[in-house]
């Protein structure tokens, strides 16, 4: 079974920064390209970031380029996104998502929420 | 950056109905497009993707056509179960857009 497990949001003071994690196990992680997408409260999606099965290829957003990195170990199974210089407007469910026809698995997804 | 628009923004329809919602691109995508079901409080979902390709697992009720910048999501009897918002996204390159999405609800 398929599982995607995001980890590390919680509160930040504006301009801090917060490391999410996303766990996967079920299928073999280190062959799909992958994907982080928020969503604010009350809000719709918004995909963040994206990148490739080797790390080759990696895009951003352009509301989080230059704040965000996405990363990946495919040996130990998992995604990454380093936050840095968080907004307010950061504030959201962050998901990670498979990158198969779209997105065909997605964790529960984690919040932040970046308020002083 | 190709833009994906969404009508309606909300609809409300009785149970048995037919109902249609469109995305549009901005420019063309082939069939690279996705449809999403979020239900309150829930995890989207994938419907359909290649733009007609029914997900495994999804009912039959659902479907989804066109090709290049319109593309359609089709409910053909609509279920209280169906109550969700609805998202489209394209997904041949980055930006991986969604639409706004489109809230539907039984009247």
């Amino acid at each position: 079974e398929v599982q995607l497990v995001e980890s590390g949001g919680g509160l930040v003071k504006p301009g801090g920064s917060l490391r999410l994690s996303c766990a996967a196990s079920g299928f073999t992680f280190s062959s799909y390209s992958m994907n982080w997408v928020r969503q604010a409260p009350g809000k719709g999606l918004e995909w963040v970031s994206s990148i490739s099965s080797s790390s080759s290829y990696i895009y951003y957003a352009d509301s989080v380029k230059g704040r965000f990195t996405i990363s990946r170990d495919n040996a130990k199974n998992s995604l990454y996104l380093q936050m840095n210089s968080l907004r307010a407007e950061d504030t959201a469910v962050y998901y990670c998502a498979r990158d198969d026809q779209g997105g065909d698995y997605w964790g529960q997804g984690t919040l932040v929420t970046v308020s002083s | 950056d190709i833009q994906m628009t969404q009508s309606p923004s909300s609809l409300s329809a009785s149970v048995g109905d037919r109902v249609t919602i469109t995305c549009r691109a901005s420019q063309g995508i082939s069939n690279y497009l996705a449809w999403y079901q979020q239900k309150p409080g829930k995890v989207p979902k994938l419907l359909i993707y290649a733009a007609s390709t029914l997900q495994s697992g999804v009912p039959s009720r659902f479907s989804g056509s066109g090709s290049g910048t319109d593309f359609t999501l089709t409910i053909s009897s609509l279920q209280p179960e169906d109550v969700a918002t609805y998202y489209c996204q394209k997904y041949n390159s980055a930006p991986k857009t969604f639409g706004q999405g489109t809230k539907v609800e039984i009247k």
